[in-house]
């Protein structure tokens, strides 16, 4: 069974500081998503990264991908209270996807 | 925008009834998915198909059947409910776009079993 492990679980931070979410796995997947998800709501994609070592940007968020594609880093910058929530990888098989456990990330201004 | 609408957001329902929870997308996505997420373990893959009248077994198929007479619609349905299928039921669908699949989900459904 593919896993993906994620860490830390839980982080919670002051507003302004900056911190990074990991996403590993031994398995090679041909791309990888990210998700933030709020309570009570569904996960909604923020990035999806294909190449291995690719790096994304979305505002105050950077994606990378590792080189061997087998895992993936979240970085956010300057964190802000709405940046508050569940964040999940999750890696993409065919058709299938095989979701992290989660980073439950709480920004506290 | 991708549109994926799920029929109830919150639903209780007793032991051994039957349960039909629907999902519906609006972006003519071949691939469609049923999910819970409880916590601790995550989103687990329930059933997901990927053409009308297509299904697989996901990771946690027992005590579930689906059903996708339609592109658009992938019905979940819990044959006779129990307790321990209490949770959070999210519903996606997804499509290949040039390099990469992506995935969209609904808004979920809360179900409890009494």
């Amino acid at each position: 069974t593919q896993l993906l492990e994620q860490s830390p679980q839980f982080l919670s931070i002051q507003e302004g500081e900056n911190l990074t979410v990991y996403c590993n796995s031994s398995s090679v997947f041909s791309s990888l998503q990210w998700y933030r998800q709020e309570p009570g709501e569904g996960p909604v994609l923020l990035v999806t990264v294909v190449t291995g070592g690719e790096v994304k940007k979305l505002k105050r968020l950077t994606f990378q991908f590792g080189d061997a594609r087998k895992d993936s880093s979240l970085h956010i910058t300057a964190a802000q209270p709405g940046d508050t929530g569940l964040y999940l990888c999750a890696g993409v098989g065919t058709y299938k996807y095989i979701f992290g456990t989660g980073t439950r990330l709480k920004v506290l201004a | 925008d991708v549109k994926v609408t799920q029929s109830s957001r919150y639903l209780v329902k007793r032991t051994g009834e039957k349960v039909f929870l629907e999902c519906v997308q609006d972006m003519d996505h071949e691939n469609m998915f049923w999910y819970r997420q409880d916590p601790g373990l995550g989103l687990r893959l329930i059933y997901f198909s990927y053409d009308v009248k297509m299904k697989e077994k996901g990771d946690i198929p027992e005590g579930y059947s689906v059903s996708r007479e339609k592109k658009e619609r992938f019905s979940l349905i819990l044959e006779s409910a129990s307790t321990n299928q209490t949770s959070m039921y999210l519903c996606a669908s997804s499509a290949w776009r040039g390099d990469k699949y992506e995935q969209y989900f609904g808004p979920g459904t809360r179900l409890t079993v009494t």
